[in-house]
């Protein structure tokens, strides 16, 4: 079975830029969670969704950030515009029950 | 402020050598798990534990759940080099849905050969 996909993995982008990265959940799970993960902050939780319903995006850090789930089986996480401080890695997980399955992540690089 | 502090923070040892990794919190958890990141990839769930007191045993690993549920620990028993990663507890709750996770700031293990 395909774990979560991810796409891009990698992205460099300069100051400004839109950003939008990719997520394909595992079919059937019907939670979606998106994460940062930086050195300084660790892995940090920025917004879940059930049955493509946003759940909670307390930790979404700001107005330039913005997630949708248009459906089942698919989701995006867009940055506009992008500042050298959104540099992370951005990781998506799906979870059937309380367990989570992470893709492998979207490795942001803002200039 | 860090709801879940991780000890240590890194950890350098031998291959065969033992090693805890603790977890802890002034919180309450409804479950706490335990991932394991590889660089490169995504964390990778190992186990998750649920009553205060649990212990559970994965091979040489070793997860014990305290009684309060506030705290976790991590045990490996002769170390080996495909243990190197990032681990890291994961918190449900205690405030908004179980089904949120809080992550610790993870233990950097590397072990040598």
């Amino acid at each position: 079975d395909a774990g979560v996909i991810q796409s891009p993995r990698h992205e460099v982008t300069e100051m400004g830029q839109e950003v939008t990265l990719r997520c394909k959940p595992i079919s059937g799970h019907d939670y979606l969670f998106w994460y940062r993960q930086t050195m300084m902050r660790g892995l940090e939780l920025l917004i879940y969704f059930n049955n493509n319903v946003p759940i909670d995006d307390s930790g979404m850090p700001e107005d330039r950030f913005s997630a949708k789930m248009p459906n089942a089986s698919f989701s995006t996480l867009k940055i506009q515009p992008s500042e050298p401080r959104d540099s992370a890695v951005y990781f998506c997980a799906s979870s059937p029950n309380y367990e989570q399955y992470f893709g492998p992540g979207t490795r942001l690089t803002v200039t | 402020t860090q709801l879940l502090e991780q000890s240590p923070q890194f950890l350098s040892i031998q291959e065969g050598e033992n090693l805890t990794v603790y977890c802890n919190s002034s919180s309450v958890f409804s479950s706490l798990q335990w991932y394991r990141q590889e660089p490169g990839e995504g964390p990778v769930l190992l186990v998750t534990v649920v009553t205060g007191g649990e212990v559970k045993k994965l091979k040489r690993l070793t997860f014990q759940f305290g009684d309060a549920r506030k705290d976790s620990s991590l045990h490996i028993t002769a170390a080996q080099t495909g243990d190197t990663g990032l681990y890291l507890c994961a918190g449900a709750g205690p405030s908004g849905s179980a089904r949120q996770l809080t992550f610790g700031s993870g233990t950097q293990l590397t072990v040598l050969p």
